[in-house]
């Protein structure tokens, strides 16, 4: 079956540092890779959508400047948080996608809290 | 207005007893995802259903795309069951859109 796993599950970082996270896709290819945010107490906001071998398109209110990402090949993303602050806590989701279905497969989540 | 709109936003239901959580969207849409988020945060993925009615166990979805929108069923509810319920709406490809989230809560 279709696995999308995300690294690391929780951190923990300073006000001001950077923190990088990875997903991993297992069982499919990950044509397309969409990074969300949850802030606490609110939904999954899209923060972009990268595809392989396409621009990676920056939703409104993000960066990429701020949350870079790198989509190298069919099975792996990363997405990292530059300077965070209070504001970046939450949970960051994962969702890969491969045209044969159309249907976006999630991980469990990285939680980022920032001190 | 929200395109993606659950209801009801809180919901308690006692062990045993059952209800259904809507998902209402105003856009065009493909199909739609149900997911329970956990007291740990973690998501944990239910359905996905582009047409019909899908069951797993207690669960139940339905997908009505003419009436545009979407239910998930629970029945005979267990303590774990509680958490908060999110439908995500495909929209095209990979534009997916999620709700603001059903908070349910079982009671011993």
């Amino acid at each position: 079956g279709a696995l999308v796993y995300q690294y690391p599950r929780r951190t923990i970082c300073k006000s001001g540092t950077s923190m990088r996270m990875e997903c991993q896709a297992v069982g499919f290819q990950a044509t397309s890779v969409a990074w969300y945010r949850q802030s606490p107490q609110k939904t999954f906001e899209l923060i972009a959508l990268s595809t392989v071998n396409s621009a990676i398109k920056y939703e409104q209110n993000f960066t990429q400047e701020k949350f870079p990402i790198s989509h190298p090949n069919l099975s792996f993303s990363s997405m990292t948080v530059l300077n965070a602050y209070l504001e970046d806590r939450g949970l960051y989701l994962c969702g890969a996608g491969t045209p044969n279905t159309g249907q976006l497969y999630f991980g469990e989540g990285s939680k980022l809290t920032v001190l | 207005g929200d395109q993606v709109e659950q209801s009801p936003s809180a919901l308690s239901l006692h062990e045993g007893t059952g209800s259904a959580l809507r998902c209402n969207f105003t856009t065009t849409m493909r199909a739609v995802q149900w997911f329970q988020q956990n007291s740990r945060g973690s998501l944990i993925n239910l359905f996905y259903l582009a047409s019909g009615t899908k069951e797993n166990g207690r669960l139940k979805s339905t997908f009505n795309s003419k009436e545009s929108y979407s239910t998930l069923h629970i029945r005979d509810a267990q303590l774990e069951d509680s958490g908060t319920y999110f439908c995500a709406v495909d929209t095209n490809a990979y534009k997916v859109i999620f709700g603001k989230g059903t908070h349910l809560h079982v009671l011993p």
